[in-house]
């Protein structure tokens, strides 16, 4: 079985500050990665995926995330966030041979300014 | 193209009512999942089907049935809704193995 631990439950930032939400997963076989983010009152888009290949994954709205194999984590990252990308973020597996995703608890980033 | 549709948005149900959640996809996808969403938990799997003719439990299946019923539909009952039932639904669907899923916009249940 897989399991994701997204180590951060909220995390406060001053916008135009960077940011870096981290996720940490485990699993006896190869997966692949995603980040979600949620908006209130939404379902769950897309902003980056890793399959295989370069571990530096570029996505949608800026962020980007690296995969990391000896760590086994997935963290994201953005330079300089804004006050629209408060949110929560979700971190998801899927193990090679599967399709179904196990999901992180979330990290709700808020953006001051 | 409506993506991935749920119906209803909100539902109020009493304690050992039944209620079923209907989703609808119009991306030809082969994969359905139920998830549902609780505060500091994240999404759990509740019943995925891989393709049309077929259905899985996934982590909570326990007070759930689901019915593919063709290749776009892909529904969620409750027989005897149960306070711990209280959550936010999620349909989603997805075409092949690491693709990402494509969510509705939830069903937002309160069983009283």
């Amino acid at each position: 079985a897989q399991s994701v631990t997204q180590l951060d439950s909220q995390v406060p930032v001053f916008e135009e500050a960077p940011v870096e939400l981290r996720c940490n997963y485990s699993s006896s076989v190869s997966v692949y990665l995603f980040w979600y983010v949620q908006y209130p009152n939404q379902g769950l888009q897309l902003l980056l995926k890793y399959l295989s290949g370069s571990t530096l994954v570029k996505g949608i709205n800026g962020f980007e995330a690296e995969f990391n194999k000896s760590q086994t984590s997935f963290h994201l990252r953005k330079p300089s966030v804004h006050i629209s990308d408060t949110a929560e973020y979700f971190c998801a597996v899927s193990p090679t041979g599967r399709r179904a995703l196990t999901f992180g608890s979330g990290t709700r980033l808020q953006v001051q300014p | 193209n409506a993506g991935v549709t749920q119906t209803p948005k909100f539902q109020v149900l009493k304690t050992g009512q039944s209620m079923t959640l209907q989703c609808a996809q119009d991306m030809n996808h082969n994969s359905m999942y139920w998830y549902r969403q609780d505060p500091g938990m994240g999404l759990r799997l509740i019943y995925y089907s891989a393709s049309e003719g077929t259905t899985d439990k996934g982590e909570v299946p326990n007070g759930y049935n689901v019915s593919r019923l063709n290749k776009r539909e892909f529904s969620l009952r409750l027989e005897s809704a149960a306070p711990s039932q209280t959550s936010v639904y999620f349909c989603a669907s997805s075409e092949e193995e690491g693709s990402p899923l494509h969510f509705g916009n939830g069903t937002r249940l309160t069983v009283t």
